[in-house]
């Protein structure tokens, strides 16, 4: 069985300020992929990020930046510089295999101009 | 990427009726699913929608409850029966692309479909 776990409820920062957003997951398979989605208020979900098991080097894209590190099971993600419109519901989820994604909880971010 | 379009996209209905929900994808997938967000929570799946045969249910979730369809590779519909006002959710639509040797998943979202049962 898989899941994932983002202990952060809601976080709340000041614009400008760097934010990091965490996400454990647990699977037995060897070979599995990992999701950040966005929900803005408006509530599409936008798709941020893909990660498969076998490539562990960071990425980043602008502002946005993830962490894969097999040896704990997290793929936290950062957001440098924070902006207003970076407030939303952020979600990290995992699928093994081809099964369907399984979504932790969600963390809301509220930035504050 | 797919792009999937949903119907409606909001709808307020009675208790004791029910609603469907249709799913389109402008491009033919192998996987689509069927989740449920309710006010406040995390995304739930209901079900795998499998073309020309019944869908696969999780745990929680019957057919009885929810039927679906999935008469081809581009379009799926969801029926939420007999409502009440525990139902009360956004559902939403995903579709699953394979791409490559290297089984590359991407997986993406309808808007969703916002239901108010009363």
């Amino acid at each position: 069985a898989q899941k994932v776990t983002q202990a952060q409820t809601e976080i709340s920062v000041v614009e400008k300020e760097d934010v990091t957003l965490d996400c454990v997951y647990e699977t037995r398979d060897t070979t599995y992929y990992l999701f950040w989605y966005k929900q803005p208020p408006s509530g599409e979900l936008v798709f941020l990020i893909r990660r498969n098991s076998f490539d562990e080097q960071n990425e980043i894209s602008g502002r946005y930046s993830w962490n894969f590190q097999k040896s704990t099971s997290s793929f936290n993600f950062t957001i440098t510089a924070s902006q207003v419109v970076d407030s939303a519901v952020y979600f990290c989820a995992l699928s093994a295999g081809n099964t369907p994604l399984v979504f932790g909880k969600g963390t809301r971010l509220s930035v504050i101009a | 990427s797919a792009v999937i379009s949903q119907k409606p996209s909001r709808d307020i209905c009675q208790r004791g009726t029910s609603l469907t929900i249709q799913c389109q994808v402008d491009s033919q997938v192998t996987m689509m699913f069927w989740y449920r967000q309710q006010p406040g929570q995390s995304l739930t799946l209901i079900a795998t929608a499998n073309q020309g045969s019944e869908a696969t249910y999780e745990s929680g979730f019957v057919i009885d409850k929810f039927p679906i369809s999935r008469p081809n590779l581009t379009f799926s519909t969801l029926t939420v029966s007999n409502m009440s006002p525990e139902d009360s959710s956004i559902y939403l639509c995903s579709v699953r692309e394979l791409a490559g040797g290297q089984g590359h998943n991407e997986q993406f979202f309808g808007p969703g479909t916002r239901l108010t049962v009363l």
